[in-house]
């Protein structure tokens, strides 16, 4: 079963960039994942959808200070001119046939 | 515009059951699978179940595996996840999510804002 793995915190300051990650379990470096915001007290809000070269497409509407890389087993999100609002734990999550699976999250300060 | 909205939750005694609703609107319900995913509180997303838009095909994750049953109503563009036996670990809002690809399961786009359901005694 594939498993996703995931900091549990990171931070950085207004305005500056920050690059989360998802690390693909062993034999799995294939997966599409995608990338989800959960900001407080709040349902999880769709960011993208990320494949294995790299390629990505976005929710509607999210901005383009949000992009996605692979490399390998291991799936990045970068934020970049970070606001307060970016504030929120993201998820990774990727599916097969039968299951789905989330990543642990990291929660996002922004400093 | 996508809308889900879930209902059904509160309070339930260990043992009890209780059955959830997600009411959609803003697309053709009957052309998307649809899926459950809870999160316990202060904890991450954990997937819960999914149905194919026929409503021919479910899975569901092994910590409800027997207990839990997801079914869909498509002329009442309502999705349901009837619970038994319930455990103080079932905990958790629930949610509906819509993958984006209506026609096969896989990345959720849409999410509805959640349902409380409490387990105690």
């Amino acid at each position: 079963q594939v498993v996703l793995t995931q900091s549990p915190s990171a931070s950085a300051s207004l305005g500056a960039s920050v690059k989360l990650t998802c690390t693909l379990s062993s034999g799995h470096s294939s997966y599409t994942i995608a990338w989800h915001q959960q900001q407080p007290e709040k349902g999880p809000r769709y960011l993208m959808e990320l494949n294995s070269d790299g390629s990505h497409s976005k929710g509607d509407g999210i901005p383009d200070r949000f992009s996605g890389t692979s490399s390998g087993a291991e799936r990045y999100l970068t934020i970049s001119s970070l606001q307060s609002e970016d504030e929120a734990d993201y998820y990774c999550q990727t599916w097969g046939t039968g299951f789905g699976v989330f990543g642990g999250g990291t929660k996002l300060t922004v400093l | 515009q996508v809308h889900l909205v879930e209902s059904g939750g509160g309070l339930v005694k260990p043992g009890g059951s209780l059955r959830l609703s997600c009411a959609v609107s803003g697309f053709t319900f009957s052309d998307y699978y649809m899926s459950w995913i809870r999160q316990a509180p202060g904890k991450g997303l954990e997937w819960v179940s999914y149905i194919s838009s026929s409503g021919n095909t479910i899975y569901y994750a092994d910590s409800v595996k027997g207990r839990f049953t997801i079914s869909r109503d498509n002329a009442k563009n309502s999705l349901y996840l009837q619970m038994n036996s319930l455990r103080a670990e079932d905990t958790a809002v629930y949610f509906c999510a819509r993958p984006v690809y209506g026609s096969e399961w896989g990345t959720l786009g849409d999410w509805g804002q959640g349902a409380l359901v409490t387990v105690s005694s």
